[in-house]
């Protein structure tokens, strides 16, 4: 158990839908972080929370994706007006209590027909 | 530009032998590195790691070396299983963390 659940574990949308993906830590860890990984990648960065407070946000993140983590536990990761480039595994981590190992969620499996 | 290489995409081992997974990376400002291990339709699941401060870390059946000169670093798994089939990520954090495309490691029984 690596204290990270992710829901929906599959979603199928229709192209133009909008989706949103909910990431819960075990609530004692600070750092919060979102991958994506595609078919014969490694994941990739979207972005990262310390508390409630959005830091970082990679370039992949266009402006029809957003991110929240309003009280600082869980967090929710929308994607609007979905495009078939965005079926992807939607990763959510936690970040260990000494700072230097990431632990992952499940993954939301994103399939955008 | 690909920070993170793992240039080798599988690689099958015999049962009971050594696996080598090797990782190249290129940027100096990486202080920690991972191994992750993922079975499809689920999240890395975290093996190891090292600080760029040390140069080899063991943990069971897992060891990573760590050439920061070459800007190197291998995972080595001795003896090799059957259950350790599958697809094998190096990380470096810079926060976040970067990974390589992965290494698909099958071990043939």
């Amino acid at each position: 158990d690596t204290g990270v659940s992710q829901d929906p574990r599959h979603k199928i949308t229709k192209r133009g839908q909008n989706v949103t993906f909910r990431c819960d830590p075990i609530s004692e860890h600070n750092r919060l972080y979102w991958y994506r990984q595609t078919l014969g990648q490694g994941p990739e960065f979207l972005t990262y929370f310390q508390n409630e407070a959005q830091l970082e946000k990679s370039r992949l993140l266009s402006d029809r994706f957003s991110a929240e983590r309003p009280k600082g536990s869980f967090s929710t990761l929308e994607i609007q007006r979905t495009e078939q480039g965005d079926s992807a595994m939607y990763l959510c981590a936690r970040e260990g209590l000494a700072r230097d190992t990431q632990y992952f969620g499940p993954g939301t499996r994103l399939t955008v027909l | 530009d690909q920070q993170v290489k793992q240039n080798s995409p599988s690689l099958s081992v015999q049962e009971g032998r050594i696996s080598i997974l090797n990782c190249d990376y290129t940027n100096s400002m990486f202080d920690y590195f991972l191994w992750y291990k993922k079975y499809p339709a689920e999240g890395p699941t975290f093996l190891i790691s090292i600080s760029s401060i040390k140069d080899k870390n063991e943990d069971g059946r897992f060891t990573v070396f760590l050439n920061k000169s070459a800007k190197h670093l291998s995972l080595h798994i001795v003896p090799s299983q059957p259950g350790d089939s599958a697809v094998y990520f190096c990380a470096a954090r810079n926060t976040p963390l970067v990974f390589g495309k992965g290494t698909r490691l099958s071990v043939i029984a």
